[in-house]
């Protein structure tokens, strides 16, 4: 998880209200990338960026939205449009030369009820 | 398109046993690929890659991994299981039709019993 934070750790909303999730990197990597982990479906991309002030679309975008204003931070929001936002959050970073590993932060669980 | 295949959702082994988690993958262009462990409520951890070079790649942690380019596979594999080794493993491959981009399989949970 070195080099990546998220918060908060747990985060619970009641529905209808929109939600930010923090992602931090000290990596000084120039991508970055939010994922959806849902039990047995594996990560899911919802956005990703490749530079400050730029970012694309992953497979399940819809109800989410972005903002890299600086090349340390990749916030999430969760907007009442999402219509199944529990899940685990993940945040990851990329250099942009090399292999195209991604490191991840340690997530943020978020619940909505 | 990219995809990985991660055939087992469950694999259980003995402590002190050897354990394989199996991974197959389809791609256009150059197979990169990945292995990461998680562990319960945390992020993934990358354990190793393959990029080119030697069929054999060692990783973090003792874990090793075999490429095959005939059978399209990408196997975990480890000498002797630990019991600390029970986590969730994800297999990935390099997405070629878009930046820097990974596919990640359904993940497997590996239990090892002491």
């Amino acid at each position: 998880d070195g080099g990546i934070t998220q918060s908060p750790k747990y985060l619970f909303r009641k529905e209808g209200q929109n939600v930010t999730l923090s992602c931090e990197q000290n990596l000084n990597h120039d991508a970055m990338y939010w994922y959806r982990q849902d039990p047995g479906q594996g990560l899911r991309l919802i956005y990703y960026s490749q530079i400050v002030n730029d970012f694309q679309k992953g497979d399940i975008a819809e109800g989410y939205s972005v903002s890299r204003e600086k090349k340390e931070s990749f916030p999430l929001t969760v907007t009442s449009a999402q219509k199944n936002p529990t899940a685990f959050y993940l945040c990851a970073s990329s250099g942009t030369s090399g292999s195209g590993e991604q490191y991840f932060g340690p997530g943020t669980r978020l619940t909505v009820t | 398109a990219q995809s990985v295949a991660q055939p087992e959702d469950q694999v259980n082994v003995a402590e002190g046993n050897p354990l394989t988690v199996k991974c197959t993958y389809s791609v256009s262009g150059n197979p990169y690929l990945f292995w990461y462990v998680q562990y319960p409520n945390r992020g993934l951890q990358f354990l190793l890659k393959y990029i080119t070079g030697d069929n054999l790649v060692k990783g973090s942690y003792g874990f090793e991994a075999e490429f095959n380019k005939s059978q399209t596979s990408f196997h975990l594999k480890k000498p002797s299981a630990l019991v600390s080794d029970s986590a969730l493993y994800f297999c990935a491959v390099r997405d070629w039709t878009g930046f820097q981009k990974l596919v990640f399989g359904t993940g497997t949970r590996l239990l090892v019993s002491p």
